[in-house]
């Protein structure tokens, strides 16, 4: 079974300050991605990555930068917390071959205060 | 890029009868579709995806079909059951590559007993 981890389950930081949150998976996928969950939006692309030290912007990467190191884990990073980027993060990966399903992590239930 | 949308937006259904969730996309070049169904709290899991090369897969209780002329894809679930209760997201791969997914903005189905 594909095990997606997300270092913390809820995080509470302060505006301005700098946060990571970290994924780490256990199949050796070669695609992570950290999306962002709002109420009545759905799922949205932040950023994603199909190799070790490549990175690719999503839908809405303002704000959000990544750091792809090694290849079973995938950092979000917010370089200066805003009361906006309140949210929870989604980490999930999957396979380099094509039409292949993403596996979820639980999340990281940020707020920003 | 892909748009995926997704009918209805909540749904409340008595317990025994059918759910139909409909999908609809945008990108042609899509040819991988997922759906996914996240409980309150809890990660996204898949439950069902189909490729373009079929029209129908089943898995038990829930089934999915794909019309690939009118672009659309739909989610049933027969004899729902309480632990049905959930949102449902489906996705299509568009013309991305790297498994990257767009995602519907999910619908909250409830099953009442």
């Amino acid at each position: 079974d594909v095990k997606v981890t997300q270092s913390s389950r809820y995080l509470v930081k302060r505006t301005g300050e700098k946060v990571f949150l970290e994924c780490v998976q256990d199949m050796d996928h070669e695609n992570m991605f950290w999306y962002r969950q709002d109420p009545g939006l759905g799922l949205r692309l932040i950023y994603f990555s199909y190799d070790v030290k490549m990175k690719e912007k999503g839908d809405i990467p303002e704000g959000y930068s990544v750091s792809r190191e090694k290849k079973e884990r995938f950092s979000l990073i917010l370089e200066s917390a805003s009361t906006n980027q309140t949210s929870m993060y989604l980490c999930a990966s999957s396979l380099y071959v094509n039409n292949q399903p993403q596996h979820f992590g639980d999340g990281t239930r940020l707020s920003i205060l | 890029g892909e748009n995926v949308e997704q009918h209805p937006s909540t749904l409340s259904v008595q317990e025994g009868d059918s759910a139909v969730i409909k999908c609809t996309y945008s990108d042609s070049a899509s040819n991988y579709f997922p759906w996914y169904k996240q409980e309150l709290g809890k990660r996204p899991q898949l439950i069902i995806d189909i490729r373009s090369n079929v029209g129908e897969k089943k898995d038990q209780r829930i089934a999915v079909t794909l019309n690939k002329t009118a672009k659309h894809f739909s989610l049933h679930i027969t004899e729902t059951q309480p632990e049905d209760s959930a949102v449902y997201f489906c996705a299509a791969t568009g013309s991305y590559g790297n498994n990257r997914l767009a995602f519907g903005k999910g619908n909250q189905v409830v099953v009442i007993p």
